[in-house]
This record gives structure tokens, C-alpha cells and sequence, in this order.
């Protein structure tokens, strides 16, 4: 049980290509899901908490217009890097969370590169 | 500010070993924490919890530990295997809300 779907698990695109990633949880709904960034070697920086049918919350440093959250139903979130550039390269990864008291469940990432 | 450290980067040990990974947190606010095991290109996956009403939790081969006293977590991983090879990350949740992850250590398992 408890299976996050992150997809897709690799994308490279060119400079100013936008970029949509999704999270789905398969097995369980989700009132919350996170959206991590992960630069190599390092440990899971969060960008934003997404709640199911309201705005995202983001984290200090994160251009809410450069990364788009939309969490349209308890089983999908999405991820949208507007206009990459290199700086944008990283490991992104979601969670999903079926309750406040439940432990994140988290996707295998994706690794975007921008050229 | 919040802060979940760990004391070793790296620890390697041989197959059949028991392996100890320490975490420390600086919150003490911080009422739940996670142990998550990723391996290389993957996300982090669940292995074991503990709520701060408790001080010990067994799993199937993990135990963690929890000493509020002195901030301090810990994942014992019984009879080692190579299979657990991987970076392990301690995290701290605070009032249920967002996960504060810790910077990680490397798990070496040598047959």
C-alpha cells in the first residue's frame, strides 16, 4: 500500500521549455502532497505543500510563478517549471500524506535537466 | 532554527553486522519522526516511524530510538545486508505539518 507515481522520471528539454510533472497517488488519497527538490548528494529541500482543491503553500525562496502547483483531486498534484533554465536542473520529488497523522509516502523523482 | 543533523556521513560495515545511524535534531518542539531509506536515482522510501510519546519502535530488522532528553534518534539496522546499501535520512515533523529533513548518511554493506 501506499504507492506515490512520479511521472515522468526524466525529462531534458531546452532553455525556456515548460515543464509539467505529476504525482499520483495510486492507492490511497492524498489531503496533502509536497513537492521536494534534490540537488546531488545533498538531503530533500522542500519547495511547496499542496492541499487538495485550494492554493499551494511555498517556501521562503521559491517563485510561486516560476514553480506552479496545481492539486486538482485527492490523487494528483502537478508540478509546473515554467520556462526552465539550467539552474533549474535538479532531482524533484513528491510525497503524498492520506492523513496529518500519516507519514509521507514519497514518488522516485525526476530528473530534469535543462540544456 | 530548525535543524536535524546527522553525526556520520558515511558508515560501512560488513555484511551481518548490526548497524547503528545516530541523527540529531535541535526542535524540541518536533513531536513525530520518519527514517527514510534512498537508494541511488530513487525517492526516499518509508522504513520506520516513532511519535514522541515513545522512546523505542520495532520493525521487521529496524528499531529506532528516541531520546528526547538529548535530541537524538536512532536506526538500528539488524543483521546488515548489502541490500541496504543507501542514503539514510532522518526527518522531524512538527505539529503534523511539513518534514524537516536531516543531511543523510551513506550505508555501506560489504559482503
Amino acid at each position: 500500500g501506499a504507492v506515490v507515481s512520479q511521472h515522468p522520471s526524466r525529462v531534458i528539454c531546452k532553455s525556456g521549455t515548460s515543464v509539467k510533472i505529476e504525482c499520483r497517488s495510486l492507492d490511497f488519497q492524498a489531503t496533502t502532497m509536497f513537492w521536494y527538490r534534490q540537488f546531488p548528494k545533498q538531503s530533500l529541500m522542500l519547495m511547496a505543500t499542496s492541499n487538495e482543491g485550494s492554493k499551494a503553500t511555498y517556501e521562503q525562496g521559491v517563485e510561486k510563478d516560476k514553480f506552479l502547483i496545481n492539486h486538482a483531486s485527492l490523487t494528483l498534484s502537478t508540478l509546473t517549471v515554467t520556462s526552465a533554465h539550467p539552474e533549474d536542473s535538479s532531482f524533484y520529488i513528491c510525497s503524498a500524506r492520506g492523513g496529518q497523522d500519516q507519514p509521507q509516502h514519497f514518488g522516485d523523482g525526476t530528473r530534469l535537466s535543462i540544456l | 532554527g530548525e535543524n536535524v543533523g546527522l553525526h556520520l556521513p558515511t558508515l560501512s560495515v560488513q555484511e551481518g553486522d548490526n548497524s547503528i545511524i545516530n541523527c540529531a535534531y535541535s526542535n524540541s518542539a518536533s513531536d513525530y519522526f520518519i527514517w527514510y531509506k534512498q537508494e541511488s536515482g530513487k525517492g526516499p522510501q518509508f522504513i520506520i516511524d516513532i511519535r514522541s510519546n515513545m522512546d523505542k519502535r520495532q520493525g521487521q530488522r529496524v528499531t529506532v530510538l528516541l531520546n528526547k532528553t538529548v535530541k537524538h534518534l536512532s536506526l538500528q539496522i539488524a543483521a546488515t545486508q548489502p541490500g541496504d546499501s543507501a542514503v539514510y535520512f532522518c526527518a522531524e515533523n512538527i505539529g503534523f505539518q511539513k518534514l524537516v529533513f536531516g543531511t543523510g548518511t551513506r550505508l555501506l554493506v560489504s559482503p
